[in-house]
């Protein structure tokens, strides 16, 4: 199916566990995102990628690492999971138009737990 | 990275029009303005994006004064589903900064 998608959609680990969670986009898009949504704290950018093999720290990288080695997919891995990182996790993609971005097609969320 | 601030919440009426604004006093000159509504257990779907002066697409209209230290986005005449949070977010120069989102109640 086109468009972007997350799996898994729900994840339970235990502290310490590394987890991945997968993003996939059909549109090629250039660029793609990965951020965490909290109660009280709104979006917050982890990750981004410009490009295949180009990635860059968001405001809140601290325990997590990316990679993009194809352009439709940007796995987010948690190597040593801790309950702060209990979160819904977001991917997006969009492309880059002259000096804006364009808009941003976000996926359906994973809801990640930490115990 | 230019910070935004939002009101939390607010509440409308069904059938008027709700303004919700941000504050961004440290955008930078090539930063853009976007807006985006997230419903519940969803990701967040844009709305609008501005630079200056006035936006309007088919669901909303985007007001920028001109020092863009601020917006406002307009939403005319709401129904029940246009119940979410609101988002604002400041772009550019490879630079994000998502407001922490104002959370709009339709009243029927």
């Amino acid at each position: 199916d086109a468009g972007i998608t997350q799996s898994p959609r729900y994840k339970i680990t235990e502290t310490g566990r590394q987890v991945t969670l997968m993003c996939h986009q059909t549109w090629s898009h250039s660029y793609m995102f990965w951020y965490r949504q909290d109660l009280g704290h709104g979006l917050r950018l982890i990750y981004y990628s410009a490009a295949a093999d180009i990635t860059d720290k968001g405001e809140v990288p601290d325990g997590y690492v990316v990679s993009r080695s194809k352009t439709e997919n940007f796995p987010l891995t948690l190597e040593s999971a801790t309950r702060s990182q209990t979160s819904v996790y977001f991917c997006a993609s969009s492309d880059l138009t002259g000096s804006s971005y364009n808009e941003q097609f976000f996926g359906p969320g994973t809801r990640l737990t930490v115990l | 990275l230019a910070k935004t601030t939002q009101p939390i919440s607010m509440d409308s009426y069904e059938g008027q029009e709700v303004n919700i604004t941000c504050s961004h006093n440290n955008i930078a000159t090539n930063d853009y303005i976007t807006w985006y509504q997230q419903f519940p257990s969803q990701g967040p779907r844009f709305i609008i994006q501005g630079y200056k002066t006035k936006v309007t697409n088919e669901v909303a209209s985007l007001f920028i004064p001109a020092d863009r230290k601020s917006s406002t986005l307009s939403l005319p005449r709401v129904s029940l589903s246009d119940t979410a949070v609101y988002y604002c977010l400041v772009e550019g120069n490879n630079r994000l900064a998502f407001g922490k989102g104002n959370q709009v109640v339709v009243i029927p």
